[in-house]
């Protein structure tokens, strides 16, 4: 069974840009979550889509955005990018309710 | 609001010894609680949950007990490998009030040496 893929795994971008990232989770679960890492906040909630719709925010400006398509794929965007951006970006995935399963995260830096 | 406390890091310990990494919690609700794991470069895996008070979870030699009078939710190994260097994350989810978001605690970094 194949796992949480989230790509890329790395990106580099320039301050005021915008970046997309992608996860697609677990066949047959309709939970995606996003969650920030520094070394400063630590481990952050984003926000989480169950079946195409936001179902809980974070605490992030509006610059943080996501969705998710029908067939449970999601992606975040961060426009204006700020250096304060660069993190490891995980999504998480689960069916309904249940354990949480993680993919190995997009670390971007932002220059 | 939650939150989530553990001891800090990092730990460094010889092959062998015995493991605690402490964890305490604040809740509204009735959480459910985890620990994770992550490996260098890598996301987090899920190593143990309790969903209610007094569980114990268990997985890999590790274990932790859901304490809800003390609050706590301690991870314990009785005898650690060089492969269980690692950082490792206590978590809560308190899925009573709808929020099922992972509330994380700051990491401890476990080293052991051979």
């Amino acid at each position: 069974k194949a796992g949480v893929t989230q790509t890329p795994r790395y990106l580099i971008k320039t301050r005021g840009q915008q970046v997309t990232l992608s996860c697609s989770p677990i066949s047959g679960h309709r939970s995606v979550s996003w969650y920030q890492q520094t070394p400063g906040q630590g481990l952050q909630f984003l926000f989480e889509y169950f079946s195409e719709t936001q179902r809980n925010k974070g605490n992030f400006p509006g610059r943080f955005s996501g969705r998710q398509f029908s067939n449970s794929r999601s992606e975040m965007n961060v426009s204006t990018l700020e250096l304060g951006d660069s993190a490891l970006y995980l999504c998480a995935s689960r069916p309904g309710r249940g354990g949480y399963t993680f993919g190995s995260g997009t670390r971007l830096t932002v220059v | 609001g939650d939150s989530v406390t553990q001891m800090e890091g990092p730990v460094t310990l010889s092959e062998e010894a015995f493991l605690t990494i402490n964890c305490t919690y604040t809740a509204t609700g009735y959480p459910s609680l985890f620990w994770y794991v992550q490996y260098p470069g890598e996301g987090l895996q899920l190593l143990l949950k309790a969903t209610k008070a007094d569980d114990k979870g268990s997985n890999k030699g590790f274990e932790a007990t859901y304490r809800k009078e003390t609050t706590s939710f301690h991870l314990e190994k009785g005898s650690v490998q060089v492969s269980d260097s690692a950082v490792y994350f206590c978590a809560l989810s308190d899925r009573d009030f709808g929020n099922e978001k992972l509330t994380f605690g700051t990491g401890t970094r476990l080293t052991i040496i051979p």
